[in-house]
């Protein structure tokens, strides 16, 4: 099992470009999860699903889009990426109220 | 809302030595999860240890175990024999036990270093 994998690793974006970030898990898990982490703020919660075809909002949700059209992928989309969305950004999976499993992040810089 | 507060930024410990990483919670559920993750500088996010908020016992995963104080809404981990790999970033977090999303809260955060 590779577990959760997320693409790109790395990617240098500027200002109101926009991408997709890959997030992919082989543990049949229902519930996937998008975090952001920034120096001294932890990891806060970006959207999340529960299932293929649901979505919903987390804490800041605010200049992404995500997708979850198969069960093992979930999508996150930044439109018109800005400088304050440079982070490490985390995809996570879980069964349901048990631990979730990382993928090893993705760092992306806008400039 | 569920919050999670890592009052330390930083800590240090003698290799060898045990040491003590704080949390404090606060949550209206009654059933709850609460966990620990290690980041090293891979950037890995790893489950260091989970503890269920039913369960008296306080669990322990061999150098790691936790004081669990329901009432104080306190989990804090406690490293014992500490080794140089144990050098990382700590992160509490706590997860709504019955509720349909598990969604994790996270807190800032604690650096523990390890001198050798």
């Amino acid at each position: 099992n590779a577990g959760v994998t997320q693409t790109p690793k790395f990617r240098v974006l500027k200002t109101g470009q926009s991408m997709t970030l890959l997030c992919a898990q082989d543990m049949n898990h229902e519930y996937m999860y998008w975090y952001r982490q920034d120096p001294g703020m932890g990891l806060r919660l970006i959207h999340y699903s529960v299932g293929e075809g649901t979505t919903a909002k987390g804490e800041v949700p605010d200049g992404y889009n995500v997708s979850r059209l198969k069960k093992q992928n979930f999508l996150l989309g930044l439109e018109s990426a800005a400088p304050s969305q440079t982070s490490v950004y985390f995809c996570a999976s879980t069964p349901r109220n048990n631990e979730q499993f990382f993928g090893p992040g993705t760092r992306l810089t806008v400039l | 809302a569920q919050t999670v507060t890592q009052s330390q930024p930083e800590m240090s410990v003698q290799e060898a030595e045990t040491v003590t990483l704080s949390c404090t919670y606060d949550t209206s559920e009654s059933d709850y999860y609460l966990f620990w993750y290690k980041q090293p500088p891979s950037r890995q996010m790893i489950l260091v240890i989970r503890q269920e908020a039913y369960k008296q016992q306080n669990a322990t995963e061999n150098r790691f175990s936790v004081n669990f104080q329901k009432a104080a809404k306190s989990f804090s981990l406690k490293i014992s024999d500490s080794q140089l790999g144990d050098a990382a970033m700590y992160f509490c977090a706590i997860s709504d036990y019955t509720g349909a999303n598990s969604k994790l809260t996270f807190g800032k955060g604690i650096t523990l270093s390890v001198r050798p």
